[in-house]
């Protein structure tokens, strides 16, 4: 059962316009959002989080957006640029116990942003 | 101040096989998670390690193991490896691993079973 879903997995943009990746999830225990954004032949890096209590988080390109009822978040790029090409990764924080918190990924949305 | 530092970067091993993996995660950081990267997939949850104890582990079967030294640098081993354990495997260093603390990322060992 895969509690963290992106649906799309790919995505083309021009640039300059605005990058939409969304992102589902079903535990209403996660408390914590991530997104991290990978190159190929590299980790991923974080980019952007959000707490479960707020709706909105931004970092100066990059918005995340959180619906909390509709168990939806969404990470907007504005404007896009072609260096944004990248697979990027929603991942969820749950406690697990002991101290420990997990992250849940989803499959991976691949962004190409043509120039 | 140094990333984390997967070694080696690639590996291929032959089916039966055992393999260990290394990560240094970042100075300070105590925390350090496994994950299996395979294709179509997302990074799916090994273990986590923190002060050399595991405190969490993912639904993976007994043959994925790994510890954590006092100098928190961490192994993963895989005994009897099959196909299917083909993927990139990547190591996360946190401070202590909170909920709203992010985790950094190695380059991931490149596994491919033949």
């Amino acid at each position: 059962d895969q509690q963290v879903k992106q649906n799309s997995p790919s995505l083309s943009v021009q640039e300059g316009r605005i990058s939409i990746l969304n992102c589902d999830y079903t535990n209403s225990m996660f408390d914590y959002f991530l997104w991290y954004k990978k190159y190929p032949a590299e980790g991923p890096t974080f980019l952007i989080s959000i707490s479960s209590i707020k709706d909105k988080n931004e970092d100066g390109r990059f918005t995340v957006f959180l619906n909390k009822s509709a168990k939806h978040l969404s990470l907007h790029i504005v404007p896009s640029q072609p260096g944004d090409s990248a697979v990027y990764f929603c991942a969820a924080s749950s406690y697990s116990g002991a101290g420990s918190y997990q992250l849940t990924f989803g499959k991976g949305t691949k962004l190409s942003v043509i120039p | 101040k140094a990333g984390v530092t997967q070694t080696p970067r690639y590996l291929i091993k032959t089916r039966g096989q055992q393999v260990t993996l290394s990560c240094s995660p970042i100075s300070g950081h105590r925390s350090v998670s496994w994950y299996q990267q395979t294709p179509g997939q997302g990074l799916q949850f090994l273990f986590e390690y923190f002060s050399e104890t595991q405190r969490n582990k993912g639904n993976f079967p007994g043959r994925f193991s790994g510890r954590q030294f006092s100098n928190s640098r961490s192994e993963m081993n895989v005994s009897t490896l099959e196909l299917g354990d083909s993927a990139l495997y990547l190591c996360a260093s946190s401070p202590v691993g909170g909920a709203s603390t992010e985790a950094f990322f190695g380059q991931g060992t490149r596994l491919t079973v033949v």
